[in-house]
């Protein structure tokens, strides 16, 4: 199983917003609604914040968002702050009956 | 308060074997699947598999099946990664973590352990 594809790096400016993308193919992203969205900060474990496409868990700020069209889903935040910065990584189960990660983009908060 | 609570670091020697932790609090057990996650020093999450305490039902990820073993021991709400003979590219910091369903997202993580194997 091929890890999904998320771009390396993005990057914006307080208040503004980004779209972190991740690209799967029909036997992931695209044949289910099952993409979740991890933030990590360096040292620490993963942290849920968006599961099942587009659902935040209780306590996530309402300025994270999830989308999916096709094989691509997309994770946007919006309003960047400093506390955003971090890795992000997409996760999809698939037709396996497993799951799989993407590569993980980096978060620079300009 | 749901908590997945792992076992510490570990220092190790190439061939030898190593079991860690990953010990549940707060929740049943048994009606969650325990996922394994890796990530390898200054690299991304690897989904390893996971294990289904309640009746050790078990999804291997290809990359990894056969090189580890998962268990679980239900009465003292306990996942088990093992390995019987460590390579030096099984250095990494291994995630517990625990799913609904085998479709679900990881929604609670325990805190990793860091496996170091070098001679």
């Amino acid at each position: 199983q091929s890890a999904l594809t998320q771009p390396a790096s993005v990057s914006g400016s307080p208040g503004q917003s980004i779209t972190i993308s991740c690209t799967g193919t029909s036997s992931d992203v695209g044949g289910y609604n099952y993409v979740s969205w991890y933030q990590q900060h360096p040292g620490k474990a993963p942290k849920l914040m968006i599961s099942g496409v587009n659902k935040r868990p209780s306590g996530v700020s309402d300025r994270f968002s999830g989308s999916k069209s096709g094989n691509t889903a997309s994770l946007t935040i919006s309003g960047l702050q400093g506390e955003d910065e971090g890795y992000y990584y997409c996760s999809s189960y698939t037709t396996n009956r497993t799951s799989v990660f993407g590569g993980g983009t980096k978060l620079t908060v300009l | 308060e749901v908590q997945l609570v792992q076992s510490g670091a570990e220092v190790k020697m190439p061939g030898e074997s190593l079991k860690i932790s990953c010990k549940g609090y707060g929740y049943d057990f048994t009606t969650y699947w325990i996922g394994w996650v890796r990530q390898m020093p200054g690299k991304g999450l690897e989904w390893m598999g996971i294990i289904y305490p309640g009746d050790s039902d078990l999804r291997y990820s290809p990359s990894v099946h056969g090189q580890v073993t998962f268990s679980a021991d239900k009465s003292i709400s306990t996942a088990y990664l093992q390995w019987s003979s460590l390579k030096a590219s099984d250095t990494a910091i291994y995630y517990c973590a625990r799913q609904y369903t085998t479709s679900s997202p990881f929604d609670y993580w325990g805190q990793g352990t860091l496996v170091t194997v070098s001679s």
